[in-house]
């Protein structure tokens, strides 16, 4: 096991709500990373956190936000749902600014109805 | 663009056998990060192995190595003496240097089932 847990681990929601996840880093980690995996795809990845500030962000609207918090835990933010976010919601920690290998929690199945 | 490409959607080995997973990628940079990633039917991404483009020897780890062929973008996994337990999802990745953010870019995926 990584050290990487992610809550909760299933989801239902339905179109135009708002949805938070949450994720806890392996010790010594300082950078969070999410990632978004449609079914039969591989990982896309949304942005990533490093010592409570964005450090990149991928092709994803607005309405995906995030933060991390000072023990270097992190919260995906996803407002106005729609049903194409339906997906598996990954995120990893690594050292270093993602530098390092990043591990991944086990993740959250979101569905979107 | 950096892209990489899993050109093998399955694949079948038979238990105790080798297997090699195929990975091409594309990238203008002259340093970068490949990995390779299981993901069993739970869900969740385990790290297997890492080789740096600079990394003149290939990385192993255990039964797990892989085949870098700079030259050729190729960076190939191969799983010796196969067991059940290996049956799930491959991924191949690529780690953006330049930038700093440690992105991954991950192929399609392969699945691989072992038989009996």
């Amino acid at each position: 096991e990584t050290g990487v847990t992610q809550s909760p681990t299933h989801l239902i929601k339905t179109r135009g709500q708002q949805v938070t996840l949450r994720c806890s880093s392996q010790s010594g980690h300082n950078t969070v990373s999410w990632y978004q995996q449609a079914l039969g795809q591989g990982p896309q990845f949304i942005f990533q956190y490093y010592r409570e500030e964005e450090n990149g962000r991928g092709n994803f609207p607005p309405r995906f936000s995030g933060l991390q918090f000072p023990n270097y835990s992190s919260e995906l933010n996803v407002n106005a749902l729609e049903l194409d976010d339906s997906a598996l919601y990954l995120c990893a920690s690594s050292g270093q600014g993602g530098g390092e290998t990043q591990y991944f929690g086990p993740g959250t199945r979101l569905l979107v109805l | 663009a950096q892209k990489i490409t899993q050109t093998q959607p399955g694949m079948f080995v038979q238990e105790k056998e080798a297997v090699t997973l195929d990975c091409t990628y594309d990238t203008s940079d002259q340093s970068y990060g490949l990995f390779w990633y299981k993901q069993p039917s739970s869900g969740e991404m385990i790290f297997l192995i890492y080789q740096g483009s600079y990394d003149e020897q290939n990385a192993t780890e255990g039964r797990y190595s892989l085949n870098f062929q700079k030259a050729r973008k190729s960076a190939n996994l191969v799983i010796s003496a196969s067991q059940l337990g290996d049956s799930a999802m491959y991924f191949c990745a690529m780690r953006e240097v330049p930038g700093n953010t440690g992105k991954l870019i991950f192929g399609q995926g392969t699945t691989l089932q072992v038989k009996p």
